[in-house]
C-alpha cells in the first residue's frame, strides 16, 4: 500500500516555456503533500508544502510564482514550472504521508527535468 | 541550515559484511527518524524508521539504533548483499510536523 506516482518521469523543454508534474496518491488520500529537488550528490531539498483545498507552504528561498502548486484534491498535487530556464534542470520528486501519528513519506519515482 | 548530516559521502563492503551507515542531527526536538535507500532516477524507498522512545528498531537484515544524547543513528545491514548497492538518506522529523528533514546521503556499494 501507499504507493505514490508521479508523471512524467522525464521531460525536456525549451527555455522559456512551462512544465507541470502531477503527483498522486493511488491508495490513500494525502491531504498534504511534499514536493523535494534533488540536485546532483546532494540531498533532497523540501521546496514546499502542499495543501488541499488552500495555498501550498514554500520554504524560503523558492519562488512561488515561479513553481506554481496546485492541491485540487485529496489524491492529485501538479506542480508547474512556469518561464523555465536551465537553472530549472533537476530532479524533482513529490511524497505524501499516510495520516496519523509518526509515519513515513511515501516518494514518487520523479521527474527529470532538462531545460535547453 | 543542516539540521541532518550524513558525513560519509560513500562506503564500500564486502558481501557478507556488515554496512554501517551513519547519521547526525543537530535538533534536539526531532522524534521520528528513518532511513531511505534510493536508486538513480527513482524515488527514494523507505527502508526503517524509528521513534525517539527507542533506541534499536530492527527488521530482517536491517536495523536502526538510536543515540538520543549523542543525536546519532546509524543503520547496520548484515549481511549486506550487492543488491544493497544504492543511496541510503536518513530522515528526521518532529512529532506530527510534516516536515522532514534529510541527510545529504551516503552512497553505499557493495562488492560480490
Amino acid at each position: 500500500g501507499a504507493v505514490v506516482s508521479q508523471h512524467p518521469s522525464w521531460v525536456i523543454c525549451k527555455s522559456g516555456t512551462s512544465v507541470k508534474i502531477e503527483c498522486r496518491s493511488l491508495d490513500f488520500q494525502a491531504t498534504t503533500m511534499f514536493w523535494y529537488r534533488q540536485f546532483p550528490k546532494q540531498s533532497l531539498m523540501l521546496m514546499a508544502t502542499s495543501n488541499e483545498g488552500s495555498k501550498a507552504t514554500y520554504e524560503q528561498g523558492v519562488e512561488k510564482d515561479k513553481f506554481l502548486i496546485n492541491h485540487a484534491s485529496l489524491t492529485l498535487s501538479t506542480l508547474t514550472v512556469t518561464s523555465a530556464h536551465p537553472e530549472d534542470s533537476s530532479f524533482y520528486i513529490c511524497s505524501a504521508r499516510v495520516q496519523g501519528g509518526n509515519s513515513p513519506l511515501h516518494f514518487g519515482n520523479g521527474t527529470r527535468l532538462t531545460v535547453t | 541550515d543542516q539540521q541532518v548530516k550524513q558525513n560519509s559521502p560513500s562506503l564500500s563492503v564486502q558481501e557478507g559484511r556488515i554496512s554501517i551507515l551513519n547519521c547526525d542531527y543537530t535538533n534536539s526536538m526531532f522524534d521520528y527518524f528513518l532511513w531511505y535507500k534510493k536508486y538513480p532516477a527513482e524515488g527514494p524507498t523507505f527502508l526503517i524508521s524509528i521513534s525517539s522512545i527507542k533506541d534499536k528498531n530492527e527488521d530482517g537484515r536491517f536495523t536502526v539504533f538510536l543515540n538520543k544524547s549523542a543525536k546519532h543513528l546509524s543503520l547496520h545491514i548484515v549481511p549486506s548483499q550487492p543488491g544493497d548497492s544504492a543511496v541510503y538518506f536518513c530522515a528526521a522529523s518532529r512529532g506530527n510536523n510534516n516536515d522532514m528533514r534529510f541527510g545529504a546521503g551516503t552512497r553505499l556499494t557493495v562488492k560480490p
